[in-house]
Protein backbone atom coordinates (compact mmCIF):
# COMPACT_ATOMS: atom_id res chain seq x y z
CA UNK A 1 0.00 0.00 0.00
CA UNK A 2 1.27 3.77 -0.82
CA UNK A 3 0.50 7.14 1.37
CA UNK A 4 1.64 10.59 0.70
CA UNK A 5 2.06 12.62 3.88
CA UNK A 6 2.01 16.83 2.84
CA UNK A 7 4.32 18.16 5.84
CA UNK A 8 2.45 21.44 6.75
CA UNK A 9 -1.42 21.47 6.23
CA UNK A 10 -0.50 25.78 5.98
CA UNK A 11 1.63 27.60 4.42
CA UNK A 12 1.97 31.12 4.57
CA UNK A 13 4.35 33.37 2.07
CA UNK A 14 4.71 37.35 0.72
CA UNK A 15 3.99 38.02 -2.71
CA UNK A 16 7.68 37.82 -4.26
CA UNK A 17 9.02 35.34 -2.27
CA UNK A 18 9.59 31.82 -2.70
CA UNK A 19 7.04 28.91 -1.95
CA UNK A 20 7.96 25.23 -0.88
CA UNK A 21 5.38 23.01 -0.26
CA UNK A 22 6.61 19.50 0.70
CA UNK A 23 5.30 16.07 0.33
CA UNK A 24 6.98 12.53 1.20
CA UNK A 25 5.71 9.59 -0.27
CA UNK A 26 5.77 5.84 0.70
CA UNK A 27 5.61 3.27 -1.93
CA UNK A 28 7.12 0.06 -2.25
CA UNK A 29 8.27 1.15 -5.94
CA UNK A 30 9.03 4.27 -7.81
CA UNK A 31 5.13 5.82 -8.40
CA UNK A 32 3.68 8.19 -10.40
CA UNK A 33 3.47 11.53 -8.59
CA UNK A 34 1.09 14.42 -9.26
CA UNK A 35 0.51 17.62 -7.78
CA UNK A 36 -2.76 19.05 -7.78
CA UNK A 37 -4.76 22.47 -6.91
CA UNK A 38 -8.22 23.03 -5.72
CA UNK A 39 -9.04 27.27 -5.85
CA UNK A 40 -12.02 27.99 -3.48
CA UNK A 41 -15.06 25.69 -4.64
CA UNK A 42 -13.52 24.80 -7.48
CA UNK A 43 -12.48 21.81 -8.94
CA UNK A 44 -8.79 20.06 -9.34
CA UNK A 45 -6.59 21.30 -11.82
CA UNK A 46 -2.95 19.06 -12.30
CA UNK A 47 -0.01 20.95 -11.85
CA UNK A 48 2.24 18.86 -12.89
CA UNK A 49 3.52 15.08 -13.19
CA UNK A 50 6.65 13.08 -12.65
CA UNK A 51 6.42 9.56 -14.20
CA UNK A 52 9.87 7.90 -14.29
CA UNK A 53 11.23 10.39 -16.66
CA UNK A 54 13.50 13.56 -15.85
CA UNK A 55 13.57 13.87 -11.65
CA UNK A 56 13.13 17.65 -11.99
CA UNK A 57 9.18 18.32 -13.43
CA UNK A 58 8.21 21.73 -14.97
CA UNK A 59 4.34 22.31 -14.95
CA UNK A 60 2.18 25.23 -15.45
CA UNK A 61 2.29 28.83 -13.58
CA UNK A 62 5.88 28.60 -12.85
CA UNK A 63 5.42 25.48 -10.32
CA UNK A 64 8.06 22.47 -10.32
CA UNK A 65 8.68 19.80 -8.53
CA UNK A 66 11.98 17.36 -7.64
CA UNK A 67 11.40 13.71 -7.48
CA UNK A 68 14.19 12.15 -5.02
CA UNK A 69 13.79 8.83 -4.45
CA UNK A 70 16.67 9.19 -2.01
CA UNK A 71 14.32 10.64 0.20
CA UNK A 72 11.37 9.94 -0.89
CA UNK A 73 10.24 13.07 -1.36
CA UNK A 74 8.20 15.56 -4.10
CA UNK A 75 8.44 19.03 -3.05
CA UNK A 76 6.75 21.72 -4.89
CA UNK A 77 8.79 24.55 -5.48
CA UNK A 78 7.70 27.91 -7.32
CA UNK A 79 10.26 31.02 -7.45
CA UNK A 80 8.37 33.81 -6.76
CA UNK A 81 4.65 33.47 -5.59
CA UNK A 82 1.67 35.79 -6.99
CA UNK A 83 -1.41 36.15 -5.14
CA UNK A 84 -2.94 34.29 -7.81
CA UNK A 85 -1.44 30.97 -5.99
CA UNK A 86 -3.29 31.07 -3.15
CA UNK A 87 -5.14 27.80 -3.27
CA UNK A 88 -4.91 24.25 -1.48
CA UNK A 89 -2.65 21.92 -3.43
CA UNK A 90 -2.47 18.36 -3.24
CA UNK A 91 0.51 16.16 -3.72
CA UNK A 92 -0.94 12.53 -4.71
CA UNK A 93 0.17 9.30 -5.80
CA UNK A 94 -0.92 6.88 -8.24
CA UNK A 95 -2.10 2.91 -7.75
CA UNK A 96 -1.27 1.57 -10.70
CA UNK A 97 -2.93 -1.48 -9.90
CA UNK A 98 -6.27 -0.07 -8.91
CA UNK A 99 -5.72 3.26 -11.81
CA UNK A 100 -6.87 5.46 -8.65
CA UNK A 101 -5.20 7.60 -7.15
CA UNK A 102 -4.02 8.26 -3.23
CA UNK A 103 -4.24 11.84 -2.00
CA UNK A 104 -2.03 13.26 0.63
CA UNK A 105 -4.55 15.73 2.98
CA UNK A 106 -3.61 18.85 1.57
CA UNK A 107 -1.44 22.36 1.59
CA UNK A 108 -3.61 25.98 1.70
CA UNK A 109 -1.13 27.89 0.49
CA UNK A 110 -1.66 31.85 1.73
CA UNK A 111 0.04 34.54 -0.30
CA UNK A 112 0.39 37.99 1.51
CA UNK A 113 0.50 41.26 0.07
CA UNK B 1 -15.09 19.50 -25.54
CA UNK B 2 -16.84 19.61 -22.55
CA UNK B 3 -14.17 17.45 -20.21
CA UNK B 4 -15.63 15.72 -17.16
CA UNK B 5 -19.50 17.41 -16.48
CA UNK B 6 -21.00 16.30 -13.17
CA UNK B 7 -24.64 17.12 -12.08
CA UNK B 8 -26.34 18.41 -9.43
CA UNK B 9 -23.54 20.78 -8.61
CA UNK B 10 -25.70 21.17 -5.28
CA UNK B 11 -27.98 18.82 -3.19
CA UNK B 12 -29.71 18.85 0.33
CA UNK B 13 -30.95 15.03 1.02
CA UNK B 14 -33.21 14.29 4.12
CA UNK B 15 -31.74 11.36 5.74
CA UNK B 16 -32.81 7.92 4.57
CA UNK B 17 -33.51 9.38 1.14
CA UNK B 18 -31.76 7.89 -2.47
CA UNK B 19 -30.05 9.73 -5.21
CA UNK B 20 -28.18 9.52 -7.86
CA UNK B 21 -25.05 12.36 -8.95
CA UNK B 22 -24.08 11.78 -12.30
CA UNK B 23 -20.92 12.18 -14.16
CA UNK B 24 -20.19 12.02 -17.86
CA UNK B 25 -17.17 12.87 -19.75
CA UNK B 26 -16.70 13.48 -23.41
CA UNK B 27 -12.60 12.15 -23.99
CA UNK B 28 -13.52 8.78 -24.28
CA UNK B 29 -11.67 7.97 -21.28
CA UNK B 30 -11.71 4.56 -20.05
CA UNK B 31 -11.01 4.78 -16.62
CA UNK B 32 -13.71 6.58 -14.24
CA UNK B 33 -13.79 7.14 -10.62
CA UNK B 34 -15.23 8.61 -7.26
CA UNK B 35 -13.91 10.67 -4.76
CA UNK B 36 -15.37 12.44 -1.58
CA UNK B 37 -13.38 15.34 -0.26
CA UNK B 38 -13.65 15.87 3.45
CA UNK B 39 -12.18 19.12 5.42
CA UNK B 40 -8.43 17.58 6.32
CA UNK B 41 -8.83 14.34 4.79
CA UNK B 42 -7.56 15.29 1.28
CA UNK B 43 -10.05 13.10 -0.97
CA UNK B 44 -10.29 9.76 -0.61
CA UNK B 45 -11.30 6.81 -3.47
CA UNK B 46 -15.76 4.97 -3.35
CA UNK B 47 -15.54 3.29 -6.44
CA UNK B 48 -13.93 2.96 -9.65
CA UNK B 49 -14.16 1.96 -13.07
CA UNK B 50 -11.37 0.41 -15.92
CA UNK B 51 -13.81 -0.19 -18.36
CA UNK B 52 -17.36 -0.28 -19.54
CA UNK B 53 -19.01 -2.90 -17.18
CA UNK B 54 -16.18 -3.73 -14.70
CA UNK B 55 -16.19 -1.43 -11.26
CA UNK B 56 -14.69 -2.00 -8.29
CA UNK B 57 -14.50 -0.81 -4.46
CA UNK B 58 -12.00 1.72 -3.27
CA UNK B 59 -11.41 3.26 0.32
CA UNK B 60 -15.03 4.13 1.34
CA UNK B 61 -17.83 1.94 -0.69
CA UNK B 62 -19.74 1.91 2.25
CA UNK B 63 -22.97 3.36 1.50
CA UNK B 64 -22.80 3.92 -2.22
CA UNK B 65 -23.20 1.59 -5.62
CA UNK B 66 -21.96 2.57 -9.11
CA UNK B 67 -22.48 1.38 -12.62
CA UNK B 68 -20.28 1.50 -15.88
CA UNK B 69 -23.00 1.04 -18.67
CA UNK B 70 -21.35 3.10 -21.43
CA UNK B 71 -17.37 4.46 -21.49
CA UNK B 72 -19.42 8.09 -20.75
CA UNK B 73 -21.05 7.93 -17.33
CA UNK B 74 -20.56 6.63 -14.20
CA UNK B 75 -23.11 7.61 -11.94
CA UNK B 76 -22.98 7.20 -8.24
CA UNK B 77 -26.05 6.44 -6.08
CA UNK B 78 -26.55 6.95 -2.63
CA UNK B 79 -29.29 4.10 -1.27
CA UNK B 80 -29.97 5.29 1.77
CA UNK B 81 -28.52 8.99 2.76
CA UNK B 82 -26.72 9.65 5.79
CA UNK B 83 -25.11 12.72 7.72
CA UNK B 84 -21.97 10.71 7.41
CA UNK B 85 -22.43 10.87 3.36
CA UNK B 86 -22.65 15.04 3.76
CA UNK B 87 -19.24 16.01 1.72
CA UNK B 88 -17.82 17.12 -1.80
CA UNK B 89 -17.84 14.31 -4.45
CA UNK B 90 -15.55 14.20 -7.42
CA UNK B 91 -15.77 12.51 -10.34
CA UNK B 92 -12.52 11.89 -12.44
CA UNK B 93 -11.05 10.52 -15.81
CA UNK B 94 -8.02 9.18 -17.31
CA UNK B 95 -6.84 7.54 -20.51
CA UNK B 96 -5.32 4.06 -20.28
CA UNK B 97 -2.43 5.02 -19.64
CA UNK B 98 -3.11 7.41 -16.23
CA UNK B 99 0.40 8.46 -16.32
CA UNK B 100 -1.27 11.47 -18.49
CA UNK B 101 -3.03 12.39 -15.95
CA UNK B 102 -6.70 12.55 -14.20
CA UNK B 103 -9.27 15.40 -15.23
CA UNK B 104 -11.42 16.12 -12.75
CA UNK B 105 -15.31 17.04 -12.35
CA UNK B 106 -16.24 20.75 -10.92
CA UNK B 107 -18.01 18.45 -7.77
CA UNK B 108 -21.30 18.09 -5.97
CA UNK B 109 -21.49 19.48 -2.64
CA UNK B 110 -23.97 17.16 -1.24
CA UNK B 111 -25.80 17.99 2.33
CA UNK B 112 -27.35 14.64 4.57
CA UNK B 113 -29.87 16.87 7.11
Amino acid sequence: AQSVTQLDSHVSVSEGTPVLLRCNYSSSYSPSLFWYVQHPNKGLQLLLKYTSAATLVKGINGFEAEFKKSETSFHLTKPSAHMSDAAEYFCVALDTGRRALTFGSGTRLQVQP
Amino acid sequence: NAGVTQTPKFQVLKTGQSMTLQCAQDMNHEYMSWYRQDPGMGLRLIHYSVGAGITDQGEVPNGYNVSRSTTEDFPLRLLSAAPSQTSVYFCASSYRNPNYGYTFGSGTRLTVV
